[in-house]
């Protein structure tokens, strides 16, 4: 399996300008997570959906932030206007939801590290 | 709600070192418990996990035991080696059935560096 995709793997960028995040989870996997990872804030998770809907986005930090999933193989979070309190890694992650206490552990990508200047 | 505090890092040891990291967590339930690595410039990868009480993960020379009544999950290996350094994740799972989807919850993670 190619594991769950994350492109770009590095986006440089100047303040105010759009930025899209891009995922591709494993296939089969019904749940996905974004989350984000800095040396003072550590990792933290952002939105998550199952089965294509959003089910928790109190962790998206202001309305800057937006995150979509049009269908069970593709997700995008964009930023718009990026600023550079926002340069962090950003992770993507997937697993399948069984319901009830079983789930498969969750996947991560390779991130994508976004450094707004 | 559910937390995971783990020992303060940075951890520095010599190659073949008995290593010891220490997780203790917050949760209502029955949660399962994770330890996720990362190695540099990657995302995190399961290391090893226990979903009750007593069970022991293992993997890769690493062990873990869920501990209900001292709410712990620590993490320890032997003799550990350079290839080793990365930084280590504890985790725990919403065991509230059938509304958590797999989410986890994090500690703030822990770098092991390990010297030859």
């Amino acid at each position: 399996d190619a594991g769950v995709i994350q492109s770009p793997r590095h986006e440089v960028t100047e303040m105010g300008q759009e930025v899209t995040l891009r995922c591709k989870p494993i296939s089969g996997h019904n749940s996905l997570f974004w989350y984000r990872q800095t040396m003072m804030r550590g990792l933290e998770l952002l939105i998550y959906f199952n089965n294509n809907v959003p089910i928790d986005d109190s962790g998206m930090p202001e309305d800057r932030f937006s995150a979509k999933m049009p269908n069970a193989s593709f997700s995008t979070l964009k930023i718009q206007p990026s600023e550079p309190r926002d340069s962090a890694v950003y992770f993507c992650a997937s697993s399948l939801s069984g319901g009830g206490k079983y789930n498969s552990p969750l996947h991560f990508g390779n991130g994508t590290r976004l450094t707004v200047t | 709600g559910n937390s995971v505090t783990q020992m303060e890092g940075p951890v520095t040891l010599s190659e073949e070192a008995f290593l010891t990291i220490n997780c203790t967590y917050t949760a209502t339930g029955y949660p399962s418990l994770f330890w996720y690595v990362q190695y540099p410039g990657e995302g995190l990868q399961l290391l090893l996990k226990a979903t009750k009480a007593d069970d022991k993960g293992s993997n890769k020379g690493f062990e873990a035991t869920y501990r209900k009544e001292t709410t712990s999950f620590h993490l320890e290996k032997g003799s550990v080696q350079v290839s080793d350094s990365a930084v280590y994740f504890c985790a725990l799972s919403d065991s509230s059935g059938g509304t958590s989807y797999g989410k986890l919850t994090f500690g703030q993670g822990t770098i092991l560096t390990v010297h030859p």
